[in-house]
């Protein structure tokens, strides 16, 4: 199976500042990784993917970075804006089923 | 608007009643999913349908019933509800070019 771990439950950064919230899996076989960002009351919303036979991948002030090495993920958001303030997970999927993480609540400081 | 619709939005139940909790997506998706969150908590598979006819089981599957006659839906069954199943419910339908959620029902039992 798969597990998935985050390094830290919670965030907190200044406006402006870049924003990095990590992640770890547990199997290699894994082939697809998803960040999603949940507001209060909301389902999750996609953020940005990346696929096992990439390294990085960029979209509109974030990036995602994998390391199959040891098994780690990341998001970086750049620039961080009160927009921004929510819990963010990532998700590995494997065989068909994707596992989530517990979350990191991002709290943006004026 | 094509996406995935779930509904009800909001449910209370008392112990021991049974539901349906309704999901249907109009993107022609394969494969249908149920989570729930809990609070502080990512979300945990429930069961899973790679396609009408075949549903699968996930991590949380205990009192939860599903079936898949067509593609457009994926209802998932309470039969007899217990106040550990007080959660929020997620539905999502996949393609190979990404998972899409609903926005959720919110179930309490007492």
């Amino acid at each position: 199976g798969e597990s998935v771990g985050l390094h830290l439950p919670t965030l907190s950064v200044q406006e402006g500042d870049n924003s990095i919230i990590n992640c770890a899996y547990s199997n290699s076989a894994s082939d697809y990784f998803i960040w999603y960002k949940q507001e209060s009351g909301k389902g999750p919303q996609f953020i940005i993917d990346i696929r096992s036979n990439m390294d990085k991948r960029q979209g509109q002030r974030v990036t995602v970075l994998l390391n199959k090495t040891v098994k780690h993920l990341s998001l970086q958001i750049a620039a961080t804006q009160p927009g921004d303030s929510a819990v963010y997970f990532c998700a590995v999927h494997l065989t068909q089923k994707l596992v989530f993480g517990q979350g990191t609540r991002l709290t943006i400081n004026p | 608007n094509a996406g995935v619709t779930q509904t009800p939005k909001f449910q209370v139940l008392k112990t021991g009643q049974s539901m349906t909790l309704q999901c249907a997506q109009d993107m022609n998706h394969e494969y249908m999913s149920w989570y729930r969150q809990d609070p502080g908590m990512g979300l945990r598979l429930i069961h899973y349908s790679v396609g009408a006819g075949i549903t699968d089981q996930g991590e949380v599957p205990n009192g939860y019933n599903v079936s898949r006659s067509t593609t457009e839906d994926f209802p998932l069954r309470l039969l007899s509800a217990a106040p550990s199943q007080t959660s929020v419910y997620f539905c999502a339908s996949s393609s190979s070019l990404g998972y899409t959620f609903g926005s959720g029902t919110r179930l309490t039992v007492v």
